[in-house]
């Protein structure tokens, strides 16, 4: 079964600066790897989606990457804004499954 | 475009009682699921659907059904609520059941079983 890990779970960062948010799995056979944005007691906002054949994507401040063979994805956030403070979460999906597995988040704080 | 509505926003149940959480999507979205998050635990599939008429069981779906008699609609049952069924139940949507798709989530609903 897919296993999803990040970490850390809480990260605090003073306005300005640039993140990175890990994310890693155990099965490298997936077919895609999403980033999504929980903001407390609301549903969840893709960011970004990656095709296991693509190593990144971008959207404005946000680039996330992806590297099947070591089992990792990352979320680069570029200068860092208080507006940016939300739980950030990413999921895979396995070739072949129905679902995605989640990892359990990231909360970033960014101070201003 | 609404995108993906739930409905109730929040609801508390007693044991043993039974309700139907409301789904629904304006996208045309041909899949449809039903996840439950909880605390220190990624989100989880119950259950999916991949057209209307057509559901399948997902990773946790004791204590759960679901009907799918139209594109749009998605309800969730809790058959006769227990407390481990208190969670935020999330439901999601995309343009195929093929893995290549983005899916879209809906705000949740807030269930307490006591």
């Amino acid at each position: 079964k897919q296993e999803v890990t990040q970490i850390p779970a809480a990260l605090s960062v003073p306005e300005g600066e640039n993140l990175v948010l890990n994310c890693s799995f155990t099965d490298s056979a997936i077919y895609n790897l999403q980033w999504f944005r929980q903001d407390p007691g609301k549903g969840l906002t893709s960011l970004l989606l990656i095709q296991s054949s693509q190593r990144e994507q971008t959207s404005g401040r946000l680039n996330a990457s992806l590297d099947k063979s070591s089992g990792r994805s990352t979320l680069y956030i570029a200068a860092s804004q208080p507006g940016d403070s939300a739980t950030y979460l990413c999921a895979a999906r396995v070739t072949g499954a129905n679902n995605l597995f989640f990892g359990t988040g990231t909360r970033l704080t960014v101070i201003p | 475009n609404a995108g993906v509505t739930q409905t109730p926003k929040f609801q508390v149940l007693k044991t043993g009682q039974s309700m139907t959480l409301q789904c629904a999507q304006d996208m045309n979205h041909e899949y449809m699921s039903w996840y439950r998050q909880d605390p220190g635990m990624g989100l989880r599939l119950i259950h999916y659907s991949v057209g209307a008429g057509i559901t399948d069981q997902g990773e946790v779906p004791n204590g759960y059904n679901v009907s799918r008699s139209t594109t749009e609609d998605f309800p969730l049952r809790l058959l006769s609520a227990a407390p481990s069924q208190t969670s935020v139940y999330f439901c999601a949507s995309s343009y195929s059941r093929w893995d290549s798709y983005e899916q879209y989530f809906g705000p949740g609903t807030r269930l307490t079983v006591t």
